[in-house]
């Protein structure tokens, strides 16, 4: 099955730290995703890319930026962590255009707490 | 804009019974699919059904199944025998078909719990 793998569970930072968030899927998948998940908003997509080197914004991609060098990898950063980005972060992954059996990958989520 | 709504930010369910959570959805898409997502504790988000839009017949899966309504833009997942492990939140999202920059839109989601 699928493994999309984010590199830590819990993270600390503080206000004005860059921040990176890593996530790497293992199968060949074309599309990544960002999102943010908090309570009574649902997950808001930040940023995603449909291709290595290509990424497009989501609904809310002030204050982040993203990079994917490599298929498997796409990171998430926090080029200046502010408070306002306390949240848990969720990356995805999915075949791409034409798959059949339609669906997105999960990671299991990054709590940021930045203080 | 492609919406996805969940009216019932919290719902409650005795074990063993049924409980059906709602989700409608705004798009002027005609080929598209919808998906039950469920996150328990451990945060893992784990697909619980999908419905292809051009197909009539509702999807079911053990004991979750849903109504799909296009004309109306409903998109109901409804839970049998209900169990301790299903309390979790529920989350309805929508992708268009086809396309590489698509993208799955997530309505605000739904508590379930369950009485023991």
């Amino acid at each position: 099955d699928v493994k999309v793998t984010q590199s830590s569970r819990y993270l600390v930072k503080r206000t004005g730290e860059k921040v990176f968030l890593e996530c790497v899927q293992d199968m060949d998948h074309e599309n990544m995703f960002w999102y943010r998940q908090d309570p009574g908003l649902g997950l808001r997509l930040i940023y995603f890319s449909y291709d290595v080197k290509m990424k497009e914004k989501g609904d809310i991609p002030e204050g982040y930026s993203v990079s994917r060098e490599k298929k498997e990898r796409f990171s998430l950063i926090l080029e200046s962590a502010s408070t306002n980005q306390t949240s848990m972060y969720l990356c995805a992954s999915r075949l791409g255009l034409g798959a059949t059996n339609e669906k997105l990958f999960f990671g299991s989520g990054t709590q940021l707490s930045v203080l | 804009a492609q919406t996805v709504t969940q009216s019932q930010p919290e719902m409650s369910v005795q074990e063993a019974e049924t409980v059906t959570l709602s989700c409608t959805y705004d798009t002027s898409e005609s080929d598209y699919y919808l998906f039950w997502y469920k996150q328990p504790p451990s945060r893992q988000m784990i697909l619980v059904i999908r419905q292809e839009a051009y197909k009539q017949q509702n999807a079911t899966e053990n004991r979750f199944s849903v109504n799909f309504q296009k004309a109306a833009k409903s998109f109901s997942l409804k839970i049998s025998d209900s169990q301790l492990g299903d309390a979790a939140m529920y989350f309805c999202a929508y992708i268009p078909y086809g396309g590489a920059t698509n993208k799955l839109i997530f309505g605000t989601g739904t508590l379930l719990a369950v009485q023991p």
